[in-house]
């Protein structure tokens, strides 16, 4: 079974600008989560899909988006990129939304914001 | 809302000595707890993972971790380290469906 995977894995872009990234979680999983994983703050969750419906959402500003898709992929968007948004964004998918189930995580994309 | 503390940031240790890893969370409902691993260049993956029943749950690579209600700690332990097992470790708690509060990390380097 392929595992969660995240386009692209590599990001450059400068301030102000906007960007949009993928995953595309396991085969049959429903449930995506987004997080932000930074050396300074850990993994910080960002949101949650579960059947095209963002169903929990952390601490992160408006800036920070997301949405799925009837093939439970999904996607996020940063718009107005700031310094501080340069970090690993990390997507884990899980069968279910049961809070017993396992995160399986993606490599991440490395976003860098000049 | 709920936190996860892990104590250690980085730990240095020789092969063959013991590990043990704390974790507290701050939750008074009922919680999954869940130890994740991320080696040197590789994605996270679970560890092991508690939800009810025996509170001595054992994990891949020979890793357990025990649930103490009382103290709300998930301390992950190791009897003997081997250098493969240096990486950075997470624990987590998962109250609500797909968000799971990670602690900060401890990372581990096992000197061969």
């Amino acid at each position: 079974k392929a595992g969660v995977t995240q386009t692209p894995r590599y990001l450059i872009k400068t301030r102000g600008q906007q960007v949009t990234l993928s995953c595309s979680p396991i085969s049959g999983h429903r449930s995506v989560s987004w997080y932000q994983q930074t050396p300074g703050q850990g993994l910080q969750f960002l949101f949650e899909y579960f059947s095209e419906t963002q169903r929990n959402k952390g601490n992160f500003p408006g800036r920070f988006s997301g949405r799925q898709f009837s093939n439970s992929r999904s996607e996020m968007n940063v718009s107005t990129l700031e310094l501080g948004d340069s970090a690993l964004y990390l997507c884990a998918s899980s069968f279910s939304q049961s809070s017993y189930n396992e995160q399986f995580f993606g490599p991440g994309t490395r976003l860098t914001v000049l | 809302a709920q936190s996860v503390s892990q104590h250690n940031h980085h730990v240095i240790l020789s092969e063959a000595a013991s590990l043990e890893l704390g974790c507290n969370y701050s939750y008074g409902g009922t919680v999954n707890l869940f130890w994740y691993v991320q080696y040197p260049g590789q994605h996270l993956q679970l560890l092991l993972k508690y939800f009810s029943g025996d509170p001595l749950v054992k994990g891949i690579k020979g890793f357990e971790a025990e649930f103490i209600k009382s103290k709300f700690s998930f301390n992950l332990r190791k009897p003997s380290v081997q250098w493969s097992d240096t990486a950075e470790y997470f624990c987590a708690v998962n109250t609500n469906a797909g968000k799971s509060t990670f602690g900060d990390g401890t990372t581990l380097t096992v000197k061969p």
